[in-house]
């Protein structure tokens, strides 16, 4: 199994230029969540998606981010224009949807991150 | 709503000494509960869960932790702690549909010689 992968894995822009971050879940997966990480916030999940549908996007700060997941197999989340407080690395992370209702629960895989840091 | 209260961001032990990593939850449903692990640079990788079948979970690399109910706890405990051990561990609690996941703030395990 090549895991969750995520690309790219730094990234380094300057304050008010678009930057798109992609992930490719694990294959047969169907959520996908991605996650912030800072020191000060800690682990925050942004959005994440069932069978490519966005089900809650309530952690997603604000309207200069975006996701989508036009098929199975690829995710991404835009940052339009990115500003120095989203530094942070974001993670995706996807896993094989449960049963309905909290009768099962499938682990969610996490990928290595991608680190972002905006000057 | 659920949530996990992880107390103590930093603990520190001795190799060989025992490791206990604190957890508390709250639920308003029975709690699947999860500990996470973290190593520098990577993502994170799950160590084990309680999903209300044995109360005393075993994981990965010769760790464990136990539910309490009467408590609302899920303590990580490891009865010898090695040097690779050193990492950030995550508690985290099933919340809402899915697979989602709420997570604590994370306590960084440090190993000394």
């Amino acid at each position: 199994d090549a895991g969750v992968i995520q690309s790219p894995r730094h990234e380094v822009t300057e304050m008010g230029q678009e930057v798109t971050l992609r992930c490719k879940p694990i294959s047969g997966h169907n959520s996908l969540f991605w996650y912030r990480q800072t020191m000060m916030r800690g682990l925050e999940l942004l959005i994440y998606f069932n069978n490519n549908v966005p089900i809650d996007d309530s952690g997603m700060p604000e309207d200069r981010f975006s996701a989508k997941m036009p098929n199975a197999s690829f995710s991404t989340l835009k940052i339009q224009p990115s500003e120095p407080r989203d530094s942070a690395v974001y993670f995706c992370a996807s896993s094989r949807r449960g049963l309905a209702g909290f009768s099962s629960y499938n682990e969610q895989f996490f990928g290595p991150g991608t680190r972002l840091t905006v000057l | 709503a659920q949530s996990v209260t992880q107390l103590g961001s930093h603990v520190s032990v001795s190799e060989g000494a025992l490791v206990l990593l604190r957890c508390n939850y709250s639920s308003s449903v029975p709690p699947y509960l999860f500990w996470y692990v973290q190593y520098p640079n990577q993502g994170l990788q799950l160590l084990l869960k309680y999903t209300s079948a044995a109360t005393l979970v075993k994981g990965i690399n010769g760790f464990e932790a136990e539910f309490k109910k009467s408590e609302t706890s899920f303590h990580l405990t490891k009865p010898s702690a090695h040097m690779s051990d050193a990492a950030e561990y995550f508690c985290a609690v099933r919340s809402g549909g899915g697979n989602k996941l709420t997570f604590g703030t994370g306590t960084q395990l440090k190993v000394e010689l």
